[in-house]
């Protein structure tokens, strides 16, 4: 009954290659977002889905989009893997009136 | 621009003690604080909010004091347990806006 899930929870990838993480929820939330943890635990917003449309783009370089199939999914596709792309990628969501955000539980993304 | 910071990047308790996590904000416009808790391998979870038209809200063990004055909230955790060790973030928003997370407090609770 996990709220917001995310897969695959650990991914290790060669630079260059295209991976996709997948993020559901089943709260009924209207509003979904990808962020980026770096290394030093830093919290940054990548993107932001409210009823499948994409409201805002953080200046993410765009080899990352985000595609929303139905406002219970928000997956995260990654072209050119890049070093510097190694992260935790958190999915999370909420209602369009509410504040309080719901995490996954992360996806440890390592490029060598 | 505007930011979220913390004074403290790790603050070391023991067991039992009282534990205070700060927060400073810069948004005078911002009308929402929350904290969250991330431990180790998880995502950040909800721990306590409070709206603008507050000073204090007190929770399960915890309670959140902001002080609009000087833009300043805390956390403060009562008998501080070992599976309070985690990293805590203050986040500020307002409105619908998206919620700006500070750099995190890493608490660490010896036995």
């Amino acid at each position: 009954d996990t709220a917001v899930s995310q897969t695959p929870k650990y991914l290790v990838t060669q630079m260059g290659n295209d991976k996709s993480i997948k993020c559901e929820q089943n709260l009924g939330h209207d509003t979904m977002y990808w962020y980026k943890q770096d290394s030093k635990k830093f919290l940054k917003i990548m993107f932001s889905y409210n009823n499948k449309e994409l409201i805002i783009n953080e200046t993410v370089p765009n080899r990352f989009s985000p595609k929303s199939p139905d406002k219970a999914h928000l997956n995260l596709h990654i072209n050119s893997l890049e070093l510097g792309d190694s992260a935790v990628y958190f999915c999370a969501s909420r209602t369009t009136t509410g504040n309080t955000i719901y995490f996954g539980e992360g996806s440890w993304l390592t490029v060598v | 621009g505007e930011s979220v910071g913390l004074h403290l990047p790790t603050l070391s308790v023991q067991e039992g003690d009282n534990s205070i996590i700060n927060c400073a904000y810069s948004n005078s416009a911002s009308d929402y604080f929350i904290w969250y808790k991330q431990e180790s391998g998880k995502g950040p979870q909800f721990i306590i909010d409070i709206r603008s038209n507050m000073d204090k809200r007190q929770g399960q063990r915890v309670t959140v004091l902001l002080n609009k004055t000087v833009k300043h909230l805390s956390l403060q955790i009562a008998a501080t347990q070992p599976g309070d060790s985690a990293v805590y973030f203050c986040a500020e928003t307002r409105g619908s806006y998206i919620p700006t997370f500070g750099r995190g407090t890493s608490l660490i609770v010896h036995p």
